[in-house]
C-alpha cells in the first residue's frame, strides 16, 4: 500500500552543520510530497512541498527535490541553527478520488550551539 | 486570524467516560481532519470531512465519532474512552481535499485515559 518511510532519529548536529533527512515513498498514482515541521508543544506547520516530479520545494534555507525515479524527497539544509531543533515529518497526498494524506513517523533534530 | 483552534488543551479521563474535542477554523476552508499522534507512529487519520455536511472514516476510526457542525467547526467524540485512546489529537483544515493541498494544524489536545 501507500506509505512514507523516513530516517529514524534523533539526529544531533552542531550549529552550521549540513543536514540531510531521508524520505522515500511508495504510492500508486502521482502524489504530492510535503515536509512539515513540529516545534515543541505546537501543531505541525508546512515547511515546503512539491507537487510533481523534479519540482524543488524550498523555504527558510531548507530544500527538497521530488525524485520520481528514486521515489525520494530528501530534506536538506546547508547550515543548521539551534532554532531548527524540531521534529520533521515527510508526507504525501493522493488525489481526490480515494483521498489519502500519509505522514512518516517523524525525525527529531537537535542542534547544539 | 486565529487559524485552527482546539479545546481543551489537556484532558484526563477515566476509562468509560465520554468527551468531545472541539475544533474550529476561521480560514473558510472546506475540508477538515482529525489525527492522533502516537510515539513512533507519526500521525494517523481518524476521520475527515471533505466539505460541510460530509464525513468519512480515515485509517483508525474505531471508538470515535465526528460531527461537522458547520463550515467552521468539526468535533471529535469519544463515547467510552479506553486507555488505548491516550494520545495527542490534532485537528487540521485545508482549502479542499485534493492532492497538493496544504493542511493547517491546530495546537493539539493531549488526552490521558486512566
Amino acid at each position: 500500500g501507500d506509505s512514507v518511510t523516513q530516517m529514524e532519529g534523533p539526529v544531533t548536529l552542531s550549529e552550521e552543520a549540513f543536514l540531510t533527512i531521508n524520505c522515500t515513498y511508495t504510492a500508486t498514482g502521482y502524489p504530492s510530497l510535503f515536509w512539515y515541521v513540529q516545534y515543541p508543544g505546537e501543531g505541525l506547520q508546512l515547511l515546503l512541498k512539491a507537487t510533481k516530479a523534479d519540482d524543488k520545494g524550498s523555504n527558510k534555507g531548507f530544500e527538497a527535490t521530488y525524485r520520481k525515479e528514486t521515489t525520494s524527497f530528501h530534506l536538506e539544509k546547508g547550515s543548521v541553527q539551534v532554532s531548527d531543533s524540531a521534529v520533521y515529518f515527510c508526507a504525501l497526498s493522493l488525489g481526490s478520488g480515494t483521498y489519502k494524506y500519509i505522514f512518516g513517523t517523524g525525525t527529531r533534530l537537535k542542534v547544539l550551539a | 486570524n486565529a487559524g485552527v483552534t482546539q479545546t481543551p488543551k489537556f484532558q484526563v479521563l477515566k476509562t468509560g467516560q465520554s468527551m468531545t474535542l472541539q475544533c474550529a477554523q476561521d480560514m473558510n476552508h472546506n475540508s477538515m481532519y482529525w489525527y492522533r499522534q502516537d510515539p513512533g507512529m507519526g500521525l494517523r487519520l481518524i476521520y475527515y470531512s471533505a466539505s460541510e455536511g460530509t464525513t468519512d472514516k480515515g485509517e483508525v476510526p474505531n471508538g470515535y465519532n465526528v460531527s461537522r457542525l458547520n463550515k467552521r467547526e468539526f468535533s471529535l467524540r469519544l463515547e467510552s474512552a479506553a486507555p488505548s485512546q491516550t494520545s495527542v489529537y490534532f485537528c487540521a483544515s485545508s482549502v479542499d481535499r485534493g492532492s497538493g493541498e496544504t493542511q493547517y494544524f491546530g495546537p493539539g489536545t493531549r488526552l490521558l485515559v486512566l
